[in-house]
Formats: C-alpha cells, structure tokens, sequence
C-alpha cells in the first residue's frame, strides 16, 4: 500500500530564517506530488505541483520554491520567511486518470 | 469547479448512521463529487468519490441523486473518531486544485 510521510511535524522558525520540507511517497511510482498550505481558518491553496522529476508548476506568485530530486521526494523551501508564511503546509500525492489527492500528515509551521 | 454547500455543523449519536448533506447544483457532467475529512491537526483523509452511480466502499456510501444536484456520504455506524470536518468537492478530471470548502463538522456523541 502508498504511504506518505512529511517532516518535521512541527517547526518554529524566526522571521528571515530558511526553511525546508520533505514530504516522500512511498509503494508507488511516477506520483504527481503537491504542495498545499492551509492557513487558519481558510482552506486549501495549492502552491506547487509536479509530474516528475525536475518538474514543478506554480499556481501562486510566493515567498516558496519547489524542487522535485527523485520521483517520490517533494521538498519545499525558502531562503527568508515571512510572517505570512506561518500555516499548516501539506503534501499530497496522486496517479492515474480522475485521479484522487492523498494527503500526507502535514507540517505545522509557525513563523515569530 | 463547481461550488458546494454543506450544513456548518452536525452532530450524530455513537453507532447511529451519519448522513451528511451536500449540494452542488451546478455541477458540469465532468465533475466528480469527493468526500474528504480532517481531524483536528492533521492531513485530509480521502473517504470516497463518484460521478452519478452510488458508491460504497469499508469507510462509507455516497448518494448521489439521479440529477447530480446534491449528494448524501453516509457513514453506516458513526464512533468517536469519525468526529471531523467533512468536505464535499466537486472536481473535474484535469484540475489540480482541490477546493475545500468550510465544511460540515460532525460531532458523534457518546
């Protein structure tokens, strides 16, 4: 069975610090893999995807960057956080045709 | 994607049968209807989906009327830990977004 993993699940980061996330998947390959925040009270905004290695769409001009190493490793980042970047940053993981999103625990980031 | 309505809140009794309400009247015939929930702090959990067939798999049922304008997810034997957020979205094949909305939160009670 997929399974999907993401960490840290928690961080705590000071304004202008760098920042990196890494979500992998697990038991399937060539996954679109993506990257969702959820701030509070709001719903889902889609920041990036990738239907392969090396390949990230952006949906939101943004303080965040996406790189996709190998086909079951996501990692998002930043050179300077904002305050604004505070959120819970989600990873999801989808395949096939109609497919369906997976998403992975989640990591809780609060930036001071 | 078509937009949703769900009552705000809900609550159900332990080992009662849950039925959550979704609208979507102005569904297109490509989209899909998905059922997702969220507890507390953690990710979105998938429940089901369909396109105008009724679904059932081990987690629940989806009702989907026979003019697609609103749908029921029903969980046959609600615990306390189907206590969450559920989500109703409707989503085409080609989209990438998945678009929550505020959701129904549904209370099971002891």
């Amino acid at each position: 069975s997929q399974t999907i993993h993401q960490w840290p699940a928690t961080l705590v980061q000071p304004v202008g610090s760098p920042l990196s996330l890494e979500c992998t998947v697990e038991g399937t390959s060539n996954p679109n893999l993506y990257w969702y925040r959820q701030a509070a009270g709001r719903g889902l905004q889609l920041l990036f995807y990738s239907v392969g290695i090396g390949q990230i769409s952006s949906e939101v001009p943004q303080n965040l960057s996406a790189s996709r190493p190998q086909d079951r490793q996501f990692i998002l980042s930043s050179k300077k956080l904002l305050l604004s970047d505070s959120g819970f940053y989600l990873c999801a993981w989808g395949a096939g045709h109609q497919e369906t999103q997976y998403f992975g625990p989640g990591t809780r980031l609060l930036v001071l | 994607d078509a937009k949703t309505t769900q009552p705000p809140s809900m609550d159900c009794a332990e080992g009662r049968a849950a039925n959550l309400p979704c609208n979507h009247s102005t569904i297109s015939g490509n989209e899909y209807v998905y059922w997702y929930r969220q507890i507390h702090s953690q990710g979105p959990q998938y429940i089901i989906h369909g396109l105008k067939n009724n679904e059932t798999n081990e987690m629940a049922s989806l009702i989907i009327t026979e003019d697609r304008k609103s749908s029921t997810l029903i969980l046959p034997h609600a615990t306390l830990r189907d206590t969450a957020v559920y989500y109703c979205i409707v989503r085409s094949g080609s989209a990438r977004q998945l678009t929550f909305g505020s959701g129904t939160q549904l209370t099971v009670l002891p």
